[in-house]
């Protein structure tokens, strides 16, 4: 069974701050997406990369896809309240889809 | 309105009891997914469909079964229910199976006593 192991599981911060999320797993996968979920939704995708080693930003997201395409991360700069929420890693692969245990972000004003 | 959308979004059963988790979707996806969550343990899926005559199980489909009734509505049913079934349960479509971007429901919070 493909594992994929987020770290920190909780992570409570001040606004302003920078953070760092992990994705971590000893398997290949083709490409791997970013969840955000809010209490009571759904996961909502945040980004999808697929290339070993591409970086991609969106506002104050920074999602980087490893060389070797077993991890990812994800980096917030300057968190607001906004920002709370679970984030899911999840990695593609042939006919699956495996998500991560999640990182649980609490940022307080 | 929801472009996907679960009922009931909660209940409370009691062991034994069989229960139905619908989905429905205004997507106009072809393929749907029931994915199970608990804390520290991520998503994980159930069972998929890829269209309305094909049923795939996941990697925890033992005492579920689910039914594809049309292009957008997708059931879940626990037979029997027990105790750790209880969690949050969610329904998805996507476009592109397994490597697309995935379009969840809002969850329906199941919790058997």
């Amino acid at each position: 069974t493909q594992l994929l192991e987020q770290s920190p599981q909780f992570l409570s911060i001040q606004e302003g701050e920078n953070l760092t999320v992990y994705c971590n797993s000893s398997s290949v996968f083709s490409s791997l997406q970013w969840y955000r979920q809010e209490p009571g939704e759904g996961p909502v995708l945040l980004v999808t990369v697929v290339t070993g080693g591409e970086v991609k930003k969106l506002k104050r997201l920074t999602f980087q896809f490893g060389d070797a395409r077993k991890d990812s991360s994800l980096h917030i700069t300057a968190a607001q309240p906004g920002d709370t929420g679970l984030y899911l890693c999840a990695g593609g692969g042939f006919q699956k889809l495996v998500f991560g245990t999640g990182t649980r972000l609490l940022v307080s004003p | 309105d929801a472009d996907v959308t679960q009922t009931p979004r909660n209940r409370i059963t009691k062991t034994g009891k069989r229960i139905m988790l619908e989905c429905s979707q205004t997507k106009g996806h072809d393929r749907m997914y029931w994915y199970r969550q608990d804390p520290g343990l991520g998503l994980r899926l159930i069972y998929y469909s890829f269209d309305v005559k094909d049923i795939n199980k996941g990697e925890i489909s033992d005492g579920y079964s689910v039914s594809r009734q049309a292009q957008a509505k997708f059931s879940l049913s626990l037979e029997s229910a027990i105790p750790n079934q209880t969690a949050l349960y969610f329904c998805a479509t996507s476009v592109q199976g397994f490597a697309g971007e995935l379009f969840f429901g809002e969850g329906s919070r199941l919790t058997v006593l």
